[in-house]
């Protein structure tokens, strides 16, 4: 079956830096993408990787390793806007998005 | 531009009753989507279509129709909606079905039923 794991919840404090996972098995790989999505909002696109290795972009880097069907999406020098739910998404065979349940991260003063 | 609208904003619906969920993109977008979204479940895939003309049935298709007449629109029809139907619909597009193509989401659609 296909499965896509990243934690329920986590807290982390303004101006700090959080690192969240995301494990994958699905049928095919075309790429993993993470996805912001505010409460009450939709999502919105932050990054993409199909190759190994680290993607940066301002405050947020993704991180890709397929051999080891893992992600990690990390966000530095937080600020209190950043509390959102973070979604993994794998492209699949069919260029089919599988979706995990999302991290939703807390950020405390 | 605006991008993905959709309609209605949310909606109270007797079970049993049908009702259409709208969706417009102006994006020229080849690949649009319709997704349930729950709390606790990631987005699961109702239906897409790759292409004006042609629709595909995802992941949890059943009691959910869709067509697709033209490049823009991509409508969700309930025909007899029952509780667990209770969600809420984003509707998203991709300029087309191959490697890293990002998808676009409208602000979706809360509906109830009861």
């Amino acid at each position: 079956g296909q499965n896509i794991d990243q934690p329920t919840e986590m807290t982390a404090t303004e101006g700090a830096i959080v690192q969240i996972n995301c494990t994958y098995q699905t049928s095919g790989f075309n790429g993993l993408f993470w996805y912001q999505q505010h409460a009450g909002e939709a999502p919105t696109f932050l990054s993409y990787n199909v190759l190994d290795g680290l993607e940066e972009k301002g405050r947020f880097s993704s991180f890709l390793s397929r051999s080891k069907g893992y992600s990690y999406l990390l966000l530095k020098e937080l600020q209190m806007k950043d509390s959102a739910s973070y979604l993994c998404a794998v492209s699949d065979s069919n260029y089919q998005l599988i979706w995990g349940a999302g991290t939703k991260l807390i950020i405390k003063p | 531009t605006a991008g993905i609208t959709q309609a209605p904003t949310s909606q109270i619906l007797a079970a049993g009753r049908s009702m259409t969920l709208r969706c417009t993109q102006d994006m020229r977008h080849n690949a649009m989507y319709w997704y349930r979204q729950d709390l606790g479940l990631g987005l699961r895939l109702i239906h897409y279509s790759n292409t004006a003309g042609t629709t595909g049935k995802g992941e949890v298709p059943d009691g959910y129709s869709v067509s697709r007449a033209n490049t823009d629109d991509f409508p969700l029809t309930l025909a007899s909606a029952v509780p667990s139907q209770t969600s809420v619909y984003f509707c998203a597009s991709s300029d087309s079905v191959s490697e890293g193509n990002e998808q676009f989401f409208g602000p979706g659609t809360r509906l109830t039923v009861l």
